[in-house]
């Protein structure tokens, strides 16, 4: 099954709200937790990433938050834009960068 | 500088027939993976490639094949197409230093099986 588990699957909010996405890991050992968006018909692209020595990054509207403790960690976008709908997704990251995705968060910002 | 450039962007195909997908990594970047995405099954790891050797290989049937050539550059083989082959191929290169894990991905190949 699944290392990582993420809510909600579905988060639809207006613009200029907020949004947070969270995500649960399972091993101990991991040490590198990044944030990919996928829009509609591209790639995924890494947006925010965090490491194990860190609890909080910030990039302009975007922070990533560690909780080692609890195993998680969650994405926040703040002053949500049109163009922030996307499917966004925490993925569990194995030997040689090996990504394994879950079945991501749909965030759906109405104007 | 170049992102990862994936061709043909658009495919069909019938069943039985095979199909080869090309990635050309960016500049540098010596490790190409490729992943599978449907709706049902999500985004899927196939293998990894660094320096023409595949380090690592998901779980898909042994129709599935791949190989990296000396500029990096990486072709992925899928023989005896089936319905569900139907999906979007996507490559993603990587630098592979020890200070990030970041992928870069293509906008993928969407295979159509009919």
């Amino acid at each position: 099954g699944e290392n990582v588990e993420q809510h909600p699957s579905t988060l639809s909010v207006q613009e200029g709200d907020s949004a947070v996405i969270k995500c649960t890991y399972s091993d101990s050992a991991s040490n590198y937790f990044p944030w990919y968006k996928q829009e509609l018909g591209k790639g995924p692209q890494l947006i925010i990433d965090i490491r194990s020595n860190v609890g909080e990054k910030k990039d302009q509207r975007i922070a990533v938050t560690l909780n080692k403790t609890a195993k998680h960690f969650s994405l926040h976008i703040t002053e949500t834009q049109p163009e922030d709908s996307a499917v966004y997704f925490c993925p569990q990251v194995g030997r040689y960068s090996t990504l394994t995705f879950g079945k991501g968060t749909m965030l759906l910002v109405s104007p | 500088k170049a992102g990862v450039t994936q061709t043909p962007r658009y495919l069909i195909k019938t069943r039985g027939q095979q199909v080869t997908l090309s990635c050309s990594p960016i500049s540098g970047h010596r490790s190409v993976s490729w992943y599978q995405q449907t709706p049902g099954q999500g985004l899927q790891f196939l293998f990894e490639y660094f320096s023409e050797t595949q380090r690592n290989k998901g779980n898909f049937p042994g129709r599935f094949s791949g190989r990296q050539f000396s500029n990096s550059r990486s072709e992925m083989n899928v023989s005896t197409l089936e319905l569900g082959d139907s999906a979007l191929y996507l490559c993603a290169s990587s630098l592979m230093t020890p200070n990030t894990g970041e992928l870069f991905f293509g906008e993928g190949s969407r295979l159509t099986v009919l």
